[in-house]
């Protein structure tokens, strides 16, 4: 099945800094590409998502950029606060279709 | 509160016992799906199931049997599990299984197998 490299596995930054999360895949046939944060005992909350027709999605304080020739994705977390701290997913849909595939996972701290 | 709920949130169970997990969506949506979420790895699809056909069946082993009665309830049941299982549970929805939809996941079930 699909491979999704996600780093860093940890991350930690100040409050009001920014955060960058990366993931890589080797599918060409992916077109759908969301982020998931999940907060400790709860389930995984879809954040944002893109798809392969454009480059970059914004949300507030949150952006997604694809680059399907280099087959990477990221997320961008611009003022962060300590309620960003979490686990975020990414993830993406094997050969084009809705199965997903998970990267493994980076821990935020938004640290005061 | 993503539109999914999920029963029990923890659960502790022997080897031999049976339980089973229960997953409820109010999203009127068309698919369902059940993850299994263990320390150190990435979410693993266990099944998938589209106006309650069962479509995926992830190489899941058969101590783990699914059911879906209706488009808004799933089941997991479970029996003569290992202690690796022990995992958190997740159940999810969407739109279609078509795809790609929006999964929208509940807060899981924490299982712990003795």
């Amino acid at each position: 099945g699909e491979n999704v490299e996600q780093h860093p596995s940890t991350l930690s930054v100040q409050e009001g800094d920014s955060a960058v999360i990366k993931c890589t895949y080797s599918d060409s046939a992916s077109n759908y590409f969301p982020w998931y944060k999940q907060e400790l005992g709860k389930g995984p909350q879809l954040i944002i998502d893109i798809r392969s027709n454009v480059g970059e999605k914004k949300d507030q304080r949150i952006a997604v950029t694809l680059n399907k020739t280099a087959k990477h994705f990221s997320l961008h977390i611009t003022e962060t606060q300590p309620e960003d701290s979490a686990v975020y997913f990414c993830a993406l849909n094997e050969g084009g279709g809705n199965k997903l595939t998970f990267g493994t996972g980076t821990q935020l701290k938004v640290e005061l | 509160e993503t539109g999914v709920t999920q029963t029990p949130r923890h659960l502790v169970m022997g080897m031999t016992n049976k339980k089973s997990l229960k997953c409820e969506q109010h999203l009127g949506h068309n698919a369902m799906y059940w993850y299994k979420q263990s320390a150190k790895k990435p979410l693993e699809l266990m099944f998938v199931y589209s106006l309650e056909e069962r479509v995926e069946n992830n190489s899941v082993p058969s101590r783990f049997s699914p059911e879906c009665p209706n488009s808004s309830h799933l089941f997991l049941h479970l029996h003569t599990l290992q202690p690796e299982d022990s995992a958190l549970y997740l159940c999810a929805s969407s739109q279609g299984a078509g795809g790609p939809y929006e999964q929208y996941f509940g807060p899981g079930t924490r299982l712990t197998v003795t």
